[in-house]
Order: structure tokens, then C-alpha cells, then sequence
């Protein structure tokens, strides 16, 4: 079994939609938590950054954190097409093992207009 | 503020060869992650490097290697290419000295890596 677990999709949605994007864990030492963006043939681009549980927002954008529940979401809200792109949640633990992410496989997106 | 660099973009080497790849990580960055990207198994973690020391490594074989130099820069080099190494290699930098974003990782474009 996979450390963190993502449905791979492939998600297509129309234009305007909410997206709802999860991660689940099985390491309770993980304790930040990422999503990021991933253009064909581009590095991924960091998207939110969260410490520990909680929500957090920015722009379109929501995370949330339970880890309780060993489980992570991302909301994007009035989704756009050049939102299309691959979406990759990582986690990682605290000190020396702060560098090291562990990534789900990661959850392809299609925004139709 | 430039982005984290890397060199080459697209190599194209044969197998038993050995290649080396080139990143500059974000000015003022002094931890620099490697990992390793495929269709099949997804982002995977590589090592990390900070002071010139590898901090953590992950769960590849020895002809993966990495050095950091007193500049930030880091290099890895795979050594006996095998057709399995064909990859998009990443690298990350952060800065784990600033509490409000310790683990704020950010990624290079990459080098895409063919073995034949």
C-alpha cells in the first residue's frame, strides 16, 4: 500500500464548476501538507502550503487538512479551462525529513468551456 | 527573484553511459531536493542536500548520486544508465530556515532524461 493515496482520475468538468481534489495517508509523522500543479512537460508549481490540520484559502483555492482522518482535500471554485493541468498532493514530516515529499500519483484535470 | 534552474533541459544518452544534471536552486535556498518522475511510479523522492551534506536519501540504488557545492548548486549523476532511468528528473529548493515557510519546496523545469 501506497503512503499517500490519490484518485488518478482522469476528472473532467464543465467551466464554472467546483473541482474537489483528495489525498488520503497512512503516516501519522506527516505534518505539512502541499498541492501542486503540474502543466504537461512543466515542473509542478506549488499551489498551497499548510501546517498540520485546518483550512486555508487563497484566491479560488481551498485546502484542507484532517488529520484525524488522514485526509486532505483541494477545492478550486469557478473552475477555468487554464485550470486544466495535473494536480499532485505531498506531504512530508518534521525535521530531517522536512525535504523529503512524499507525492500521490496525482489527479488529471480537464476543465471544459 | 530567478526560479530554481536546471541543466540540461533534454538529454538523450545509451545505456551503460553515465549523465550528469545540473541545479541552481532560488537565491538565499540552501536545501535542494532531486526526484525522480514516470508514468508508472509518479514523483519519487531522490536525496536531499543541505550544507554540502546529504541529508536524507530515498529508496534508489547507488548509481544514483548527488553533491552540493558551498554555492547552493547541486548536481546528481546516474551512473550505468539503465532503460529504466528514462525519466523527468526535478529538483526542488527551500528554505529551511525560515520558520513561516520551512517546507515550501520549489521545483525546476526539469531535465528529461531518454536512455537507449
Amino acid at each position: 500500500q501506497k503512503e499517500v493515496e490519490q484518485d488518478p482520475g482522469p476528472l473532467s468538468v464543465p467551466e464554472g464548476a467546483i473541482v474537489s481534489l483528495n489525498c488520503t495517508y497512512s503516516n501519522s509523522a506527516f505534518q505539512y501538507f502541499m498541492w501542486y500543479r503540474q502543466y504537461s512537460r512543466k515542473g509542478p508549481e506549488l499551489l498551497m502550503y499548510t501546517y498540520s490540520s485546518g483550512n486555508k484559502e487563497d484566491g479560488r483555492f481551498t485546502a484542507q487538512v484532517d488529520k484525524s482522518s488522514k485526509y486532505i482535500s483541494l477545492f478550486i471554485r469557478d473552475s477555468q479551462p487554464s485550470d486544466s493541468a495535473t494536480y499532485l498532493c505531498a506531504m512530508s514530516g518534521e525535521g530531517n525529513q522536512g525535504g523529503k515529499l512524499i507525492f500521490g500519483q496525482g489527479t488529471e484535470l480537464s476543465v471544459k468551456p | 527573484k530567478a526560479g530554481v534552474t536546471q541543466t540540461p533541459r533534454y538529454l538523450i544518452k545509451t545505456r551503460g553511459q553515465q549523465v550528469t544534471l545540473s541545479c541552481s536552486p532560488i537565491s538565499g535556498h540552501r536545501s535542494v531536493s532531486w526526484y525522480q518522475q514516470t508514468p508508472g511510479q509518479g514523483l519519487q523522492f531522490l536525496f536531499e542536500y543541505f550544507s554540502e551534506t546529504q541529508r536524507n536519501k530515498g529508496n534508489f540504488p547507488g548509481r544514483f548520486s548527488g553533491r552540493q557545492f558551498s554555492n547552493s548548486r547541486s548536481e546528481m549523476n546516474v551512473s550505468t544508465l539503465e532503460l529504466g532511468d528514462s525519466a523527468l528528473y526535478l529538483c526542488a529548493s527551500r528554505n529551511n530556515l525560515a520558520p513561516s515557510s520551512y517546507n515550501e519546496q520549489f521545483f525546476g523545469p526539469g531535465t528529461r532524461l531518454t536512455v537507449l
